[in-house]
């Protein structure tokens, strides 16, 4: 069965620290993993990838891929308040391009 | 650009009524998903409409859900008669096409309370 862990669950740190979120998969015929940040309802994409070892950045966040050790970690760096949220992680996957969705991680940045 | 909009945002009612939600997807987006995500848990997708048609409607609990987009637009997504354990948030998302490689994009959600 396709699953997807990510970890921790939460994590409560302070403004100014960096961060690393987790996200692990098993799933067949790999197609991508997807990053998305869930403040109150909606989640907002904020990574696709699709290739080992490239990382991807936008400000402060950033994101790798590894396809043989089968994880993705979500790193940021001098975090705000405004960075508390659930961080989801998908992995597209099979003939028909499922996402399968991780639990999520629940960030909380204190001041 | 307007995103994809949903309706109501909340809604409250007792076991055994019926309930519908509204979802007005992205203009121009041809795919439209029904995902349901419950309280610590990642979305987990209900139905997936290609225009008007429902191309992946596996996870779908069919005795009581129904959903329907008719001129592959505007969607509805309804639960006849609702139980307790339908308390959760649906989401509607929208994407151009699929396989979503400009990702899909998400509407608030609508919070359902079943009491």
């Amino acid at each position: 069965e396709d699953k997807v862990v990510q970890s921790p669950l939460s994590l409560v740190v302070h403004e100014g620290d960096t961060v690393t979120l987790n996200c692990s998969y098993e799933v067949t015929n790999f197609r991508s993993l997807l990053w998305y940040k869930q403040e109150k309802k909606a989640p907002t994409f904020l990574f696709m990838l699709t290739s080992s070892g490239i990382e991807k950045k936008s400000g402060r966040l950033s994101s790798i891929l590894d396809k043989k050790e089968l994880f993705s970690i979500l790193n940021i760096t001098a975090t705000q308040t405004g960075d508390s949220a659930v961080y989801l992680c998908a992995v597209e996957a099979g003939s028909n391009y499922q996402l399968i969705w991780g639990a999520g991680t629940k960030l909380i940045i204190k001041p | 650009e307007a995103g994809v909009v949903q309706s109501p945002r909340y809604k409250i009612i007792e076991k055994k009524q019926p309930v519908a939600f509204w979802c007005n997807p992205i203009s121009g987006h041809n795919t439209l998903y029904w995902y349901r995500q419950n309280l610590g848990q990642g979305p987990e997708l209900l139905i997936r409409y290609e225009n008007e048609e429902a191309v992946d409607d596996s996870q779908l609990p069919k005795d009581r859900f129904s959903a329907e987009r008719l001129k592959g637009v505007d969607s509805t997504l309804k639960i006849q008669p609702a139980e307790l354990g339908d308390s959760a948030v649906y989401l509607c998302a929208s994407s151009l096409e699929f396989p979503a490689t400009d990702t899909q994009y998400f509407g608030p959600g609508t919070r359902l309370t079943v009491l």
